[in-house]
């Protein structure tokens, strides 16, 4: 089984800010990886996805990065909204995983 | 728009057996493979269950295996979940999702399935 590690566990960061997440995968996933948005009480997004493709409707201040084993997400500019839990997900082997998320929060 | 509406959860016992729905609309549900996520009450996300287009290809998490059966009904536009033999651990919010190529690009919702006696 193919185990994501998402560092940090948590980023509290202001409004305007950058933010920078990493997914580091036990061994390679290709580019068979992607990101997900989750708010409370709501389903996952698709955020990113074959590494770096923006999902429909996703701003351009999410972009994505990596290969193989070690992966990027990257929001430009936090704005209120982004404020969420973000998980990365490899699509390369079974069974499917996903890694244990990064909370981003208001500082 | 793509919708996907999961039911079918609740309380049950050890043991017992739940059968979840998720029902389909907004796009060509016989083109797209589906699956389902569960998430432990504040924990991550765990892939469940997968299944191809026409209901082959069926694949499950190893903690699942031989308890959880997944299925679908192209006709109705309804996916299923089987869960006998329910654990503790089982307990989860599931949700039923999309899969376009090989990602996940569309979510229900969610059905809460609690196991406690």
């Amino acid at each position: 089984e193919i185990v994501l590690t998402q560092s940090p566990a948590t980023l509290s960061l202001f409004p305007g800010e950058r933010a920078t997440l990493s997914c580091r995968a036990s061994r390679s996933v290709s580019t068979y990886l992607a990101w997900y948005q989750q708010k409370p009480g709501q389903a996952p997004r698709l955020l990113i996805h074959d590494t770096s493709s923006r999902a429909a409707g996703v701003p351009a201040r999410f972009s994505g990065s990596g290969s193989g084993t070690d992966f990027t997400l990257t929001i430009s500019s936090l704005e209120p909204e982004d404020f969420a839990v973000y998980y990365c997900h490899q699509c390369n082997h079974w069974p499917r995983t996903f890694g244990g998320g990064t909370k981003v929060e208001i500082k | 728009e793509v919708q996907l509406l999961e039911s079918g959860g609740g309380l049950v016992q050890p043991g017992g057996s739940l059968r979840l729905s998720c029902a389909a609309s907004g796009f060509t549900f016989s083109d797209h493979p589906m699956g389902w996520v569960r998430q432990a009450p504040g924990k991550g996300l765990e892939w469940v269950s997968s299944i191809g287009s026409v209901g082959d290809a069926t694949l499950h998490v190893d903690s699942v295996k031989g308890r959880f059966t997944i299925t679908r009904d192209n006709s109705k536009n309804t996916l299923f979940l089987q869960m006998d033999s329910l654990r503790a651990e089982d307990t989860a919010i599931y949700y039923c999702a999309r899969r376009t190529n090989v990602w996940l690009d569309s979510w229900g919702q969610g059905t809460l399935v609690t196991v406690s006696s």
